[in-house]
């Protein structure tokens, strides 16, 4: 069974552009999260798929933003890079509605904003 | 809200000594709880989880008990190993609600001395 498969696996940009990251999850999941990683932080949530909809949001303002498709892969985009958004960005996949099942996470996309 | 507050580190140990890497939550309702280690440069994996009071997570030799009337979920091993040196995260999971998303804390840096 393929995991987690995110790309790219880095990505560095200058202020005040856009990134887009990718997410593909586990064959039968269909919720997909995204969570923030900076350096020296534990992890910040930013948003959650299911079902091709967004159900809840991090406190991460408007420029981050994503979307899933019909096969439930994900993006995530952040618009007007700012330094402070250089992280390492995890996805993560579950299957719907089972609070006992863990996620399964990718290796993450890191990010360099200069 | 939902929180986990997490054992600062880092932590360092000698081959063999025993762990203990404590872990207590604030939870509307009853989460589902977990264990999760980072290993350096890669995404997280799932090391054990507990859904109910008074479950025991198990895995790898690490264990944690779910004890609800502390609100506690701590990390122990007996002998800890030069490979256990990773980052250590401790998360818990509502089952309903829109906040289903799994909340970290900051995690715990373990490293492990020959």
């Amino acid at each position: 069974e393929a995991g987690v498969t995110q790309s790219p696996t880095h990505l560095i940009k200058t202020r005040g552009q856009q990134a887009t990251l990718r997410c593909s999850p586990i064959s039968g999941h269909t919720s997909v999260y995204w969570y923030q990683q900076a350096l020296g932080l534990g992890l910040q949530f930013l948003l959650w798929y299911d079902e091709g909809e967004e159900r809840n949001r991090g406190n991460f303002p408007p420029r981050f933003s994503g979307r899933q498709f019909p096969n439930y892969s994900s993006e995530l985009n952040v618009n007007a890079l700012e330094l402070e958004d250089s992280a390492l960005y995890l996805c993560a996949s579950s299957r719907t509605g089972a609070p006992d099942y863990g996620y399964t996470f990718g290796s993450g996309t890191r990010l360099t904003v200069v | 809200g939902n929180s986990v507050t997490q054992m600062e580190g880092p932590v360092t140990l000698s081959e063999e000594a025993f762990l203990t890497i404590n872990c207590t939550y604030t939870a509307t309702g009853y989460p589902s709880l977990f264990w999760y280690v980072q290993y350096p440069g890669e995404g997280l994996q799932l090391l054990l989880k507990a859904t109910k009071a008074d479950d025991k997570g198990s895995n790898k030799g690490f264990e944690a008990t779910y004890r609800k009337e502390t609100t506690s979920f701590h990390l122990e091993k007996g002998s800890v190993q030069v490979s256990d040196s990773a980052v250590y995260f401790c998360a818990l999971r509502i089952s309903s609600g829109s906040a289903r998303q799994l909340t970290f804390g900051s995690g715990t840096q373990l490293t492990v001395l020959p």
